[in-house]
Formats: C-alpha cells, structure tokens, sequence
C-alpha cells in the first residue's frame, strides 16, 4: 500500500457537476497539502491544512472546496468548475515539524468538458 | 521574480553516463531547505533528496547528488549512471523559512530527462 493514495486516479466532469477528490495518508504525517499541476506551469500549492486546521489558502477560486475530517484524509469538492480547471490536482503530506519532504500521492487527472 | 529556477526544458543522457540537472534559487531566508522530485509519466511526485541551507556537505542518496553551491544560490542534481528508468520529469523545490510548521514547496518548471540505450 502506498504511502498517499489518491482517488480517484482519471476524472471527467461536466461544469454543472459536483465532485470530489479523495486523498489519504497511511504515513502518521499531520499536514496535508493539495497542489494543481496544469501544462506547461509549475506545480502551484492551492491548500495547507497543517494539525487539521486550514493554514494556507492561495487565493483559489471557491468553486474548489477543501475538507481535512481527520489527520489521515484530504478532500477536495468541485462544483461548477471551468474548462481551464482540467489538470493534475497531487495531494501530499508531511509532519508538521522540522523540514521533511513532502510525500505526493500518484495524482489525479482531472478534464473539464 | 522566479523562486525556482530551471532552465533545461529537457536533457538528453545515454544509458550509464552521469547527467546534471540544474536548479537556482532566490530567497532572502538564511534557512531554507532545497529538495528534487521525479515525476514519471503516472504522474506521482517521487523524493529523490534534500538538501538543507546549513548542510555543509552536498546531500547523497545512492545515484543521486545535490551540488549545492550557496553562494551562488544553485542546486544542481547529479544523476551517475543513468539508467532507463531514470527518464521522467525533474523538479526543484524550495521550502523557506525555519520550522515554518508545514513544508510548503515552491517547485520549478521541471526538466524533462530522456535516457537512450
């Protein structure tokens, strides 16, 4: 079993659905972390949640929803989302503490039609 | 200005021959940790090695090295004996600040690495 598991792994929606993205953690970390990778760009941090409070929110768009229930799952919900919106959306967690690396899970593939 | 500086889109290495990535970086912290990825074509980010602003020895991990040269704020990643497996996307990452509490990641724009027979 990996250590961060994503689902799930190809996603296509419409602009008038509601989804959501599932990560999960088997690691004992307490800081999770989703990232959206599109074409072309650099991978851009969209949340934190670090002790499962929400510590870092880069100006994204509310169409995309963060949940952290517990230390060990990450989602997050989209609704009315734009073509421009289809990409890579990672999910990774690390400890809290000290400056560890960040362990990604496989990605999410996500298209907008 | 870019935080993460990578400026091979892509690099070409044959089988067994070493390669060099390059990376600088911008920051005005005195602690900072500098990290490499490699990302395969299934999309997950995989750690290679760390490097951290106080670390007076360059960082090793088996076929990975990081020469890590501060003064002129450059990370470059050594890849000895490339193997094919080694082809994938390569990323450069920057966490800033100390015991910031969580280990958010400024990464480049990647280089691709292609390794031939």
């Amino acid at each position: 079993e990996t250590g961060v598991t994503q689902t799930p792994r190809h996603l296509v929606m419409g602009m008038t659905n509601k989804k959501s993205l599932k990560c999960e953690q088997h690691l004992g970390h307490n800081a999770m972390y989703w990232y959206k990778q599109s074409a072309k760009k650099p991978l851009e941090l969209m949340f934190v949640y670090s002790l499962e409070e929400r510590v870092e929110n880069n100006s994204v768009p509310s169409r995309f929803s963060p949940e952290c229930p517990n230390s060990s799952h990450l989602f997050l919900h989209l609704h009315t989302l734009q073509p421009e919106d289809s990409a890579l959306y990672l999910c990774a967690s690390s400890q809290v503490q000290g400056a560890t690396e960040a362990f990604f899970g496989q990605g999410t593939r996500l298209t907008v039609v | 200005a870019q935080k993460i500086t990578q400026t091979q889109p892509g690099m070409f290495v044959q089988e067994k021959e070493a390669v060099t990535l390059d990376c600088t970086y911008d920051t005005s912290d005195q602690s900072y940790g500098l990290f490499w990825y490699k990302q395969p074509s299934s999309g997950e980010m995989i750690f290679l090695i760390y490097q951290g602003s106080y670390d007076e020895q360059n960082a090793t991990e088996g076929r990975y090295s990081l020469n890590f040269q501060k003064a002129r704020k450059s990370a470059n990643l050594v890849i000895s004996a490339s193997q094919l497996g080694d082809s994938a996307m390569y990323f450069c990452a920057m966490r800033e600040g100390a015991n910031s509490g969580y280990s958010t990641l400024t990464f480049g724009k990647g280089t691709m690495l292609l390794v031939s027979p």
